[in-house]
């Protein structure tokens, strides 16, 4: 069975904080993973993708995978309010798998 | 502007109507796919098509069919809708594709929802 599972959250956080989202994927052979983000009422969005295994940086965000584990996870640096929203993760196992995702609330 | 537009962005029907929402992109991607989300459950795969008259069904096919007549055209068909029916639907393309299933970022469009009585 093909999986991905996220924290279910909701996660709060205040502003400025880092915000830890993560995930985990049953295909041991899965190669794309991606975080995508999803304001409410409105569609996801591609924030992030990464390959290998380690760190990946972009401005506040960082995507950590690790595939041993076959764990990949989002840091969110100094959070902002304008964050809060649903962040999905997604792996190409074959075909597109998303988690349920993770709302997460920044609190001013 | 690039983008993936689906029409009708509302719905709401009763049991039985056929219906079609359609999703047109205008990137030239030949990578399209239809999503369905559900509180708790996310994005499920109904269908994907890899390119013209290419299409094969997703997580989630039973009561949807699919046509890929034209690149940029990729209408889901629901031919007798039911209330399990009732949902949040996303059209999706993308540039990037392997051999069995696309491989880059996503572009979804603005969703679809649908409610069936």
């Amino acid at each position: 069975q093909k999986e991905v599972e996220q924290n279910s959250g909701p996660l709060s956080v205040p502003e400025g904080a880092i915000a830890s989202l993560n995930c985990t994927y049953s295909d041991r052979g899965s190669q794309s993973f991606f975080w995508y983000r999803q304001y409410s009422g409105k569609s996801p969005e591609l924030i992030m993708s990464i390959y290998s295994n380690g760190d990946k940086e972009d401005g506040r965000f960082t995507a950590q995978l690790n595939k041993a584990s076959q764990y990949v996870s989002l840091l969110i640096r100094d959070s902002q309010p304008s964050d809060s929203a649903t962040y999905l993760c997604a792996v190409n196992m074959g075909d597109m798998r998303f988690g349920a995702g993770t709302r997460l609330t920044v609190k001013p | 502007e690039a983008q993936v537009t689906q029409n009708p962005r509302y719905l709401i029907t009763v049991t039985g109507k056929k219906l079609t929402v359609t999703c047109s992109q205008n990137m030239n991607h030949e990578y399209m796919s239809w999503y369905r989300q559900d509180p708790g459950l996310g994005l499920r795969q109904i269908y994907y098509s890899m390119n013209v008259e290419v299409t094969d069904k997703g997580d989630v096919p039973e009561g949807y069919k699919v046509s890929r007549k034209e690149k940029r055209n990729f209408p889901l068909i629901l031919e007798s809708p039911s209330p399990n029916q009732t949902s949040l639907y996303f059209c999706a393309s993308s540039r990037d594709t392997a051999f069995y299933a696309n491989t880059g970022e996503l572009f979804f469009g603005e969703g679809s929802r649908l409610t069936v009585l």
